[in-house]
C-alpha cells in the first residue's frame, strides 16, 4: 500500500511563493500528481511527475525525487483565487491511486 | 463538451435501502474510478477500472460494488447503505492508466446522506 504526508495548512500573502511538500511511502510507485480543489467543487488536475525533476506549468511547478520519496508543488505569484485545498496523489504500477489528506492554502491580501 | 456526469447530485436515504449512483464520461476514457471524500481524510479510492470488464479494489471497497459493462459508464452500487457511508462521492476518468499525464477528470460530486 501507500501513504502520503502533506502539511494541513499554509498561509501566505498575495504575490508570495508557497511550497507544499509531500512525502510518500510506496509499493510499486509509478508517479505523483497534484490536484486543486476549491470549496464545494471537484478536484482539478494541476501537474504530474513520473520522472525525477521539475515540471513547470505557468505559475505552478511540481518536483519529484524518487530516491527521497518526496515531491513538492510550488505556487508562485500567489493570487487570492489560489486559496483552495491542494492534494498530492501517488499512482502505483497497477493503476491504484492514493491521495494525501490535503493542504489548505490561505492567501491573504 | 467533454465531461464526467454523476447522478444524483444529492441523495438522502435510509439505512439498508439499495441505491445506485451513476457515472458517465463522453471522452472515450479507459480508466474510471470512484472516490469518497470525508473531512480531514482527503479522497479515498473505492474502486477503479482499467477498462471494460476490469475492476479492482481501492483502499475502501467494503460496502460498495461497481460494474463496467461499457466504456462510458461506471455505476457505484450500495447494496445496504449504512450511516458511515454518508460522504461526498466523486467519479473520475482518465484517458488511460498508462498515460503519462495521468490527468483525471472529476465529476461534480454526489453528496450522500444515510440516516
Amino acid at each position: 500500500g501507500q501513504s502520503l504526508e502533506q502539511p494541513s495548512e499554509v498561509t501566505a500573502v498575495e504575490g508570495a511563493i508557497v511550497q507544499i511538500n509531500c512525502t510518500y511511502q510506496t509499493s510499486g510507485f509509478y508517479g505523483l500528481s497534484w490536484y486543486q480543489q476549491h470549496d464545494g467543487g471537484a478536484p482539478t488536475f494541476l501537474s504530474y511527475n513520473a520522472l525525477d525533476g521539475l515540471e513547470e506549468t505557468g505559475r505552478f511547478s511540481s518536483f519529484l525525487s524518487r530516491s527521497d520519496s518526496y515531491g513538492y508543488l510550488l505556487l508562485q505569484e500567489l493570487q487570492m483565487k489560489d486559496s483552495a485545498s491542494y492534494f498530492c496523489a501517488a499512482t502505483d504500477s497497477w493503476g491504484k491511486l492514493q491521495f494525501g489528506a490535503g493542504t489548505q492554502v490561505v492567501v491573504t491580501p | 463538451e467533454a465531461q464526467v456526469t454523476q447522478n444524483p447530485r444529492y441523495l438522502i436515504t435510509v439505512t439498508g435501502k439499495k441505491l445506485t449512483v451513476t457515472c458517465s464520461q463522453n471522452m472515450n476514457h479507459e480508466y474510471m474510478s470512484w472516490y469518497r471524500q470525508d473531512p480531514g481524510l482527503g479522497l479515498r479510492q473505492i474502486y477503479y477500472s482499467m477498462n471494460v470488464e476490469v475492476t479492482d479494489k481501492g483502499d475502501v471497497p467494503e460496502g460498495y460494488k461497481v460494474s463496467r459493462k461499457e466504456k462510458r459508464n461506471f455505476p457505484l452500487i450500495l447494496e445496504s447503505p449504512s450511516p458511515n457511508q454518508t460522504s461526498l462521492y466523486f467519479c473520475a476518468s482518465s484517458l488511460s492508466s498508462r498515460d503519462i499525464s495521468y490527468e483525471q477528470y472529476f465529476g461534480p460530486g454526489t453528496r450522500l446522506t444515510v440516516t
